[in-house]
């Protein structure tokens, strides 16, 4: 099993929709969450990071569940500027000496 | 000006000869870090550094050598280049919290 693994997509949404992506995770003892976005041909930025009590941030929610080691990320209202290809990323220690990125899940959001 | 800034951000080279990509960063880190990025393999880390004196190997680091010459600077070589090393290559530092900033990303291509 893959460290850390997202469904690639491409996920095709109309605007407005509501869209969920999952990361599931196999190291038990990882220690923080993130989701990352990453425009094409772009570097990868922040979108957010994923607590325990979990996250939201505008249009944007993440949750954690430990007990199934997944996270996800939830888009509501999607957005044209919403395409892009969404990474998560898991660390799995508090000093952050190994960060493991998901291979990533592709939105691409319509008119 | 970008906090992580990456030179060259496009070279196309031979086989066998040597490449150094550098890169500086501006945000005060001590952590530094290599990625590659391939089509349908995600993100995967060649090195990374937690202060000058650091430097430890990451997941796919044969073939590639670094130099850390100041807490700003970070620099990836390939000293004989092939053409499975075309990829393209982000620098990226982190902060405490573990936020990761990443460069633009420099497009390798060996022929």
């Amino acid at each position: 099993r893959k460290e850390v693994e997202q469904d690639p997509g491409p996920f095709n949404v109309p605007e407005g929709a509501t869209v969920a992506f999952n990361c599931t995770y196999s190291n038990s003892a990882s220690q923080s969450f993130f989701w990352y976005r990453q425009d094409c041909r772009k570097e990868p930025k922040l979108l957010m990071s994923v607590y325990s009590s979990g996250n939201e941030d505008g249009r944007f929610t993440a949750q954690l569940n430990r007990a199934s080691q997944y996270i996800s990320l939830l888009i509501r209202d999607s957005k044209l500027s919403d395409s892009a290809t969404y990474l998560c990323v898991v660390t799995l220690d508090q000093a952050g000496t190994a960060l493991i990125f998901g291979k990533g899940t592709t939105l691409s959001v319509s008119s | 000006d970008a906090d992580v800034t990456q030179t060259p951000r496009n070279r196309i080279t031979k086989t066998g000869k040597r490449i150094m990509l550098e890169c500086s960063q501006t945000k005060g880190h001590d952590r530094m870090y290599w990625y590659r990025q391939d089509p349908g393999l995600g993100l995967r880390l060649i090195y990374y550094s937690f202060d000058v004196k650091d430097i430890n190997k990451g997941e796919i680091s044969d073939g590639y050598s670094v130099s850390r010459q100041a807490q700003a600077k970070f620099s990836l070589s390939l000293e004989s280049a092939i053409p499975n090393q075309t990829a393209l290559y982000f620098c990226a530092t982190s902060s405490p919290t573990g936020e990761l900033f990443f460069g633009e990303g420099s497009r390798l291509t060996v022929l």
